[in-house]
């Protein structure tokens, strides 16, 4: 079983859509949560980092972690066709700087 | 921009082949990564620096690679006689040692190697 779980899709919404994204993972000393959304053949880009569960927004995302239940969201409102991309989820533990991923889920939002 | 700049951004080569990629991080950063990533995978990690130091390396970095970060600036990883296997994205990211945002790392755009 890998430490981060997440769903491949693809994931297809019409635009205007709220668009929710899941990871689940299993090692209880991760305390440092992202996500990225990677563009095809383009560098990941930094959308949301948090340290603590609870909600985080930033503009049309939200963040939300779950400690106790091992599970992550990103939610996405009045989602956009420029959204379309690949949403990786990422963590890391206190002890240590590497970042696991998970293996991303591809959004594709239509007019 | 000061974003994390990495080169060459693609690179063909044949097996047995030595490569090397450049990663220059964002000024100032002192921390600086290496992943590697494969189609429809997330980033894997390879090794990190805290300036010159190399502080971790996975198990995924085998003997044919080795990364470097003489005097805490830019980086190099080079793999020696490439294999057909190691085609993939090598992303190089950094982050700031700021209090409440350890592991904020910002990514290149990436190195994409071929191996034929």
């Amino acid at each position: 079983q890998k430490e981060v779980e997440q769903d491949p899709g693809p994931l297809s919404v019409p635009e205007g859509a709220i668009v929710s994204l899941n990871c689940t993972y299993s090692n209880s000393a991760f305390q440092y949560f992202m996500w990225y959304r990677q563009y095809s053949r383009k560098g990941p880009e930094l959308l949301m980092y948090t340290y603590s569960s609870g909600n985080k927004e930033d503009g049309r995302f939200t963040a939300q972690v779950d400690k106790s239940s091992k599970y992550i969201s990103l939610f996405i409102r009045d989602s956009q066709p420029s959204d379309s991309a690949t949403y990786l989820c990422a963590m890391s533990s206190y002890n240590t700087d590497k970042l696991i991923f998970g293996t991303g889920t591809r959004l594709q939002v239509f007019p | 921009d000061t974003g994390v700049s990495q080169d060459p951004r693609h690179k063909i080569t044949k097996r047995g082949q030595n490569v090397t990629f450049r990663c220059d991080p964002i000024s100032e950063h002192n921390r600086l990564y290496w992943y590697r990533q494969t189609l429809g995978q997330g980033p894997e990690f390879l090794t990190y620096f805290q300036n010159e130091a190399q502080l971790e390396k996975s198990r995924l970095l085998s003997d044919r690679f080795s990364a470097e970060r003489p005097k805490g600036s830019f980086s190099t990883l080079e793999i020696q006689r490439t294999e057909q296997g190691d085609s993939a994205m090598y992303l190089c990211a950094s982050s700031p040692q700021t209090s409440g945002r350890e592991n904020e790392q910002f990514f290149g755009p990436g190195t994409r190697l071929t191996v034929l």
